[in-house]
């Protein structure tokens, strides 16, 4: 089945202590991108990743690490966590990325990881 | 700067009836425009895609137009029913990424 996994689900953690968020999809995806959902402010990008050894800044980096070494997978890294990182997570995937009017490009999201820093 | 609102955060409506949900950017030029539909505790699920020279669009029961003069665009469910309860998210694609709104939750009463 075609997907796209995140773990954990849930987190509850203190501030400071490290943590990563996995994800992995198994559809041989290009793009792959990490998004935060706050209530009234909607879905905005942390940061993304075009291929293998390639990944930049969305609209909120701060305070967040990513990588790319593998095709499939692209973990979240919070270095040193802070109360304002308190959100739900989502990573997303698609074939590649283009603005070309004849591509059909929808994302295909996981599940979420509901961090909690206290 | 770079605006998409979608016109009311919670729409409530009777089973049978026609649902819409618009969705206004500001500051774009999409080549096209995609509806998402995200249950609780679930990640967004992509339901169509409308391109700029396109309409209208149709997939069994939605419907969504895209007018690029208004810069607005329109999500129809037609014959609602309490399974379409949802929050509904329309998205543009930026340089390097998907943007979306804030999401429209409707809830369908039976």
């Amino acid at each position: 089945e075609a997907q796209v996994t995140q773990n954990p689900r849930y987190l509850i953690t203190v501030t400071g202590k490290k943590l990563t968020v996995t994800c992995s999809q198994n559809m041989n995806h290009e793009y792959m991108s990490w998004y935060r959902q706050d209530p009234g402010l909607g879905l905005r990008q942390i940061y993304y990743s075009m291929n293998v050894e390639v990944t930049d800044k969305g609209d909120v980096p701060e305070g967040y690490k990513v990588s790319r070494k593998e095709k499939r997978n692209f973990p979240l890294i919070l270095e040193s966590p802070s109360p304002n990182q308190t959100s739900l997570y989502f990573c997303a995937s698609s074939p590649t990325w283009g603005r070309d009017v004849y591509s059909n490009q929808p994302q295909h999201f996981g599940d979420g990881t509901r961090l909690s820093i206290l | 700067s770079q605006k998409i609102e979608q016109n009311s955060e919670a729409l409530n409506i009777q089973e049978g009836k026609t649902a819409t949900l618009t969705c206004n950017y500001t500051n774009y030029s999409p080549a096209y425009l995609q509806w998402y539909r995200q249950d609780p505790g679930r990640g967004p699920v992509f339901l169509l895609l409308i391109r700029e020279n396109e309409k209208e669009k149709r997939k069994e029961r939605l419907k969504v137009t895209f007018d690029t003069t208004l810069k607005q665009s329109l999500f129809h469910i037609t014959a609602s029913q309490p399974a379409d309860s949802a929050t509904y998210l329309c998205a543009l694609e930026g340089r390097n990424d998907m943007r979306f709104g804030a999401g429209t939750r409707l809830t369908v009463k039976p």
